[in-house]
C-alpha cells in the first residue's frame, strides 16, 4: 500500500514566518503534489511535481513555494505566512501523469497562522 | 475550463436509507472520474473511478456510472452505514500531469 506521510498533523505558527510542510511518499511515484482545503471550496492545486526538481504552478500557487530535491519527497514553503494562509494542507503523489491513475493522499496538516 | 459541480451538503439519511449524490462536470477531452471519500481527521481515500463512458466503478457497495451524454457522474448506495458518514468529493483528471480538480465535497451524515 502507498503512504504518504506529512510531518505534522497540526502547526501554528506566526504572521511573518517561514513556514515548512514536508511530505514523503514510499511508492516511487513520480508526480507530488500540494492542495489547500477550505470550507465550501473543495481542494485547490497550489503546486505540484512531475519529477526531481521540477515543479508547475497550480490554480493558487501564490504566497507559496515548493522544493523537491529527492524523488520521494516534497517540501512546500510559505515564504512569509499570513493569516490568509489559514487552512487544511494536504499532500498526493500518484504514480505517473496518466489521468487513469488516481492520488494517495496524506492525512493532511491543518496549519493556523496566528 | 475544466470543473466539477457536485449537490451541496449536508446529507442527512437514517441507517439503510438509499443514497445519491450528484455530480456533473465540465472537461474538454476526455477525462477520468473519480469519488474520494474523506472521514473525520483523515486525508483523502480513493472510492472509487472510471476511466471512460459508460463505465461503472463499484467499492464497497457504492456505485457511479461515467455518463458523457449527460456529463454526470453520480454516486449512489443502496443502504448506508452510519460509518459511511463522511465527505464525499468528485473529482477528474484530464491528463497532462495528472492534475485533479475537485468537487466543493458533500457532507453526508447517517444516524442510527
Amino acid at each position: 500500500d502507498v503512504k504518504v506521510t506529512q510531518s505534522s498533523r497540526y502547526l501554528v505558527k506566526r504572521t511573518g514566518e517561514k513556514v515548512f510542510l514536508e511530505c514523503v511518499q514510499d511508492m516511487d511515484h513520480e508526480n507530488m503534489f500540494w492542495y489547500r482545503q477550505d470550507p465550501g471550496l473543495g481542494l485547490r492545486l497550489i503546486y505540484f511535481s512531475y519529477d526531481v526538481k521540477m515543479k508547475e504552478k497550480g490554480d493558487i500557487p501564490e504566497g507559496y513555494s515548493v522544493s523537491r530535491e529527492k524523488k520521494e519527497r516534497f517540501s512546500l514553503i510559505l515564504e512569509s505566512a499570513s493569516t490568509n494562509q489559514t487552512s487544511m494542507y494536504l499532500c498526493a503523489s500518484s504514480l505517473d501523469g496518466n489521468s487513469n491513475q488516481p492520488q494517495h493522499f496524506g492525512d493532511g496538516t491543518r496549519l493556523s497562522i496566528l | 475550463g475544466n470543473s466539477v459541480t457536485q449537490m451541496e451538503g449536508p446529507v442527512t439519511l437514517s441507517e439503510e436509507a438509499f443514497l445519491t449524490i450528484n455530480c456533473t462536470y465540465t472537461a474538454t477531452g476526455y477525462p477520468s472520474l473519480f469519488w474520494y471519500v474523506q472521514y473525520p481527521g483523515e486525508g483523502l481515500q480513493l472510492l472509487l473511478k472510471a476511466t471512460k463512458a459508460d463505465d461503472k466503478g463499484s467499492n464497497k457497495g457504492f456505485e457511479a456510472t461515467y455518463r458523457k451524454e449527460t456529463t454526470s457522474f453520480h454516486l449512489e448506495k443502496g443502504s448506508v452505514q452510519v460509518s459511511d458518514s463522511a465527505v464525499y468529493f468528485c473529482a477528474l483528471s484530464t491528463g497532462g500531469y495528472n492534475k485533479l480538480i475537485f468537487g466543493a465535497g458533500t457532507r453526508l451524515a447517517v444516524h442510527p
